[in-house]
């Protein structure tokens, strides 16, 4: 089946650094990405949803400016956090949705445990 | 979007036959169900998706009445290894996704 490779699975920074995660689709295009995060206990909250090609639609209370998405190619997306604090600790997941076969489902990357001290 | 409303938790014992049951009374006509497991510190994994009547594959059952108002998940004889979050999903797929929010999921506990 599809498989979308999050990296890395895993990172902690220092308080005011920037970090940023990958999301590739590996065998197929994702012309649509969405990254959430995921709070312990909680569900996936939708961040942003980014179309290859075009800027990033950001949901309400998502700051653009401290979580920057890029989405050059069609299979692969980032997520940067920038000038990171303790409160943006969390997991981080990204999904991708793509074309022709594979876009019946959503496919999704393994997360990212983000820890900023 | 519809929005979906789901038990928050359940039990079950090994071996038991599971039904989670998701209400979306405003699905819309081109909405897809879909349901998703996620273990602890794990991206969600596709588990089963329909549009209507049954789908069965090799892990669960899906079953949709005809008025696609409600879902039920159903997992034949559950093991430890089942224990995670639950979610259903209700959206729209004309040439891909165009966007996916979560509900609350439903946090199955598999007991020995």
């Amino acid at each position: 089946g599809a498989v979308v490779s999050q990296h890395p699975s895993r990172v902690i920074c220092k308080s005011g650094t920037s970090v940023k995660i990958e999301c590739r689709s590996l065998d197929f295009q994702a012309t649509t990405m969405f990254w959430y995060r995921q709070f312990p206990k909680q569900s996936l909250m939708l961040m942003a949803t980014s179309n290859e090609g075009s800027k990033a639609t950001y949901e309400q209370g998502v700051e653009k400016d401290k979580f920057l998405i890029n989405h050059a190619s069609l299979t692969l997306s980032t997520l940067t956090v920038t000038s990171a604090h303790p409160e943006d600790s969390s997991f981080y997941i990204c999904s991708a949705s793509g074309t022709g076969a594979h876009n019946e489902k959503l496919f999704f990357g393994s997360g990212t445990q983000l820890s900023v001290l | 979007l519809a929005k979906t409303t789901q038990p928050i938790s359940m039990d079950s014992y090994e071996g038991q036959e599971v039904n989670i049951t998701c209400s979306h009374n405003n699905i819309a006509t081109n909405d897809y169900i879909t349901w998703y497991q996620q273990f602890p510190s794990q991206g969600p994994r596709f588990i089963i998706q329909g549009y209507k009547t049954k789908v069965t594959n090799e892990v669960a059952s899906l079953f949709i009445p005809a008025d696609r108002k409600s879902s039920t998940l159903s997992l034949p004889r559950v093991s430890l290894s089942d224990t995670a979050v639950y979610y259903c999903l209700v959206a729209p797929n004309s040439g891909g996704y165009q966007k996916v929010t979560f509900g609350t999921g439903t946090k199955l506990q598999v007991i020995p």
